[in-house]
């Protein structure tokens, strides 16, 4: 059963602190991770991809890739009361024409 | 402007009628995607397709049915023998390279 875990949340984080997301999968095979943004209502949009081990960063978010442990993280930085939404990972499995796995979500709440 | 558009954005059924929901994409994207979301749910994938007259089921295909006779569209049509319709439906599209997934607004269909 392949597999992606994210906490459900809710995450609440003071606005200006960093929001640590984390999710876990099942299948070791992977190779491609995505972070998608989604508002209550309206549908994802990406955030990042990542495909190697270490840290990407792009703005304020920094995804990290640990495949030896199957885990990928997304950092937000100075979070934003903008930045409050539901985050999607999602997993590609079975090489670069495999489908992609999502995880529940983990809500993320900024408070000003 | 370049994206992928659905419509309806809100679709009413009556119980027993089959509803067929829009995915239009001028990406010039070789596959295409159905998805659904339930609350509190991670996306399921319904049904795919990687070329024009080709499609393959995903993990919830029972009760749906879809078409792909042009590169730019994907319908989908729910049926009668969908014992749970409502929720939100996300039409996705991608290169044929295996790239990212971009989303469509949705259709939040609503069975009375």
């Amino acid at each position: 059963q392949k597999e992606v875990e994210q906490n459900s949340g809710p995450l609440s984080v003071p606005e200006g602190a960093i929001a640590s997301l984390n999710c876990t999968y099942s299948d070791r095979v992977s190779q491609s991770f995505f972070w998608y943004r989604q508002y209550s209502g309206k549908s994802p949009e990406l955030i990042m991809s990542i495909y190697s081990n270490g840290d990407k960063e792009d703005g304020r978010f920094t995804a990290q890739l640990n495949k030896a442990s199957q885990y990928v993280s997304l950092l937000i930085r100075d979070s934003q009361p903008s930045d409050s939404a539901t985050y999607l990972c999602a997993v590609r499995y079975g090489g670069s024409q495999g489908n992609l796995i999502f995880g529940k979500g983990t809500k993320l709440s900024v408070k000003p | 402007d370049g994206g992928i558009t659905q419509s309806p954005k809100y679709l009413f059924r009556k119980e027993g009628q089959n509803v067929t929901l829009s995915c239009e994409q001028n990406l010039n994207h070789d596959a295409m995607y159905w998805y659904r979301q339930d609350p509190g749910q991670g996306l399921r994938l319904i049904y795919y397709s990687q070329i024009v007259n080709d499609f393959q089921k995903g993990d919830i295909a029972e009760g749906y049915s879809v078409s792909r006779e042009k590169k730019e569209s994907f319908p989908l049509t729910v049926t009668s023998a969908q014992k749970n319709p409502t929720a939100f439906y996300l039409c996705a599209s991608q290169t044929g390279l295996g790239d990212t997934q971009y989303f469509g607004p949705g259709t939040r269909l609503t069975v009375l």
